[in-house]
């Protein structure tokens, strides 16, 4: 079946620093992924849909500018925390969309990214 | 815009016991219905999905899932539960006609099973 892999699965980060998440579809190709953000005992908020080769759309409240998503390719799409502060600390998820409507389609997660800024 | 309810918050119930989790959704149109389960410590991993046809859908580890399009809704449901089905359970839903293809969650359910 379909596989993502996201890395790393957990980062620990200063105040101010970058950080960048990837997410790889590892066999199969994923012309469109997300990317969600998950608060403790809460539910998956989608931060922003990610299309190969095209500009990501982000959701409403989403910094644009603090959260950087590039796909470049049909197997990756990489997740940037941009000046990271504490209140970003979360669980962040990314989903890669697979098969076309009514065969094998179906969204495949990642692992999860723990962030913690401190 | 799509809009996903789980009624349930936190249900706890003994080993045995049926179960039957709420779900309902705001959207006018064609919709996919999927239920996802995340136990401690893992990913989403898929239970079921609804695309089209029989409205009653037989998923993994036992679960089943009936849509009612007049209700807007799509209830999990299990017939005796076991100590290994605690965990977290969302529901989601995505409208078949927009080119965006995201998926909305609902707040999800804790289920806690005492042995």
């Amino acid at each position: 079946g379909a596989v993502v892999s996201q890395h790393p699965s957990w980062v620990i980060c200063k105040s101010g620093t970058s950080v960048k998440i990837e997410c790889r579809s590892l066999d199969f190709q994923a012309t469109t992924m997300f990317w969600y953000r998950q608060f403790p005992k809460q539910s998956l908020m989608l931060m922003a849909t990610s299309n190969e080769g095209s500009k990501a759309t982000y959701e409403q409240g989403v910094e644009k500018d603090k959260f950087l998503i590039n796909h470049a390719s049909l197997t990756l799409s990489t997740l940037t925390v941009t000046s990271a502060h504490p209140e970003d600390s979360s669980f962040y998820i990314c989903s890669a969309l697979s098969g076309r409507q009514g065969f094998n389609y179906g969204y495949t997660f990642g692992s999860g990214t723990r962030l913690t800024v401190v | 815009a799509q809009s996903v309810s789980q009624h349930n918050h936190h249900v706890i119930l003994s080993e045995a016991a049926s179960l039957e989790l709420g779900c309902n959704y705001s959207y006018g149109g064609t919709v996919n219905l999927f239920w996802y389960v995340q136990y401690p410590g893992q990913h989403l991993q898929l239970l079921l999905k609804y695309f089209s046809g029989d409205p009653l859908v037989k998923g993994i580890k036992g679960f089943e899932a009936e849509f009612i399009k007049s209700k807007f809704s799509f209830n999990l449901r299990k017939p005796s539960v076991q100590w290994s089905d605690t965990a977290e359970y969302f529901c989601a839903v995505n409208a078949r006609e927009m080119r965006a293809q995201k998926l909305v969650f609902g707040q999800g359910t804790r289920l806690t099973i005492n042995p």
